[in-house]
């Protein structure tokens, strides 16, 4: 059973299109993240969410949002994609240990994103 | 100010060689985590270890060993007699209250094992 899920796997796309990547967990996590990974390889923390709300906000876009329905899932939204969204996006989710900072991350696949 | 600097950018080494990544952090806090992750050529990232401040202990787990050394801000990661599925970029991170305990990550290192 797959961990965390993200799909789509491969998504390429037009300039200025609105799209979706999903993420699911079937850990029990209570706190799920977004991290970009570009094309140097670098992770940044786009979004994390903990039992449905939003704790860490980075300065991401605007035309990036999270939303979760429920605490096993994160989904991305971009509207209008420009060619520096192209990525490779990364969820994961860790349990929610308080304050101790012991949040070990299991990942998802990643879902690559090229805008055109 | 980045938080997590990992120097080498790209490694290459024969099999069997040791080889050492570094990582260098920087926090005000006195209670923080630092992480190691290894992402293979398939692009999934694998959580390898886990540290608190506290404790400075140094540890092994097969050929991998990971020394912590709080006075000099580091956090290195050997791997010892090398081998070609130990090729990937390796990632350091850390998490403090500082960051709102999100873990916070190194730009990574390229590990090429050569046969």
């Amino acid at each position: 059973d797959t961990a965390v899920s993200q799909t789509p796997k491969y998504l390429v796309t037009q300039m200025g299109n609105d799209k979706s990547i999903k993420c699911e967990q079937n850990l029990g996590h209570d706190t799920m993240y977004w991290y970009k990974q570009d094309s140097k390889k670098f992770l940044k923390i786009m979004f994390s969410y903990n039992n449905k709300e939003l704790i860490i906000n980075e300065t991401v876009p605007n035309r990036f949002s999270p939303k979760s329905p429920d605490k096993a899932h994160l989904n991305l939204h971009i509207n209008s994609l420009e060619l520096g969204d192209s990525a490779v996006y990364f969820c994961a989710s860790s349990p929610w240990t308080g304050e101790s900072g012991a949040n070990v991350l299991t990942f998802g696949a990643g879902s690559r994103l090229t805008v055109l | 100010a980045q938080k997590v600097t990992q120097a080498q950018t790209e490694i290459s080494v024969v099999e069997k060689e040791d080889v050492t990544l570094d990582c260098v952090y920087e926090t005000r806090d006195t209670t923080y985590y630092l992480f190691w992750y290894k992402q293979p050529p398939s692009g999934e990232l694998v959580f390898l270890i886990r540290r608190n401040s506290f404790d400075e202990q140094n540890e092994i787990s097969g050929r991998y060993s990971w020394n912590f050394q709080k006075s000099t801000s580091s956090f290195n990661f050997t791997i010892t007699a090398s081998q070609v599925v130990d090729s990937a970029v390796y990632f350091c991170a850390l998490s403090d209250p500082g960051g709102s305990y999100i873990p916070t990550f190194g730009r990574g290192t390229s590990l090429i094992v050569h046969p």
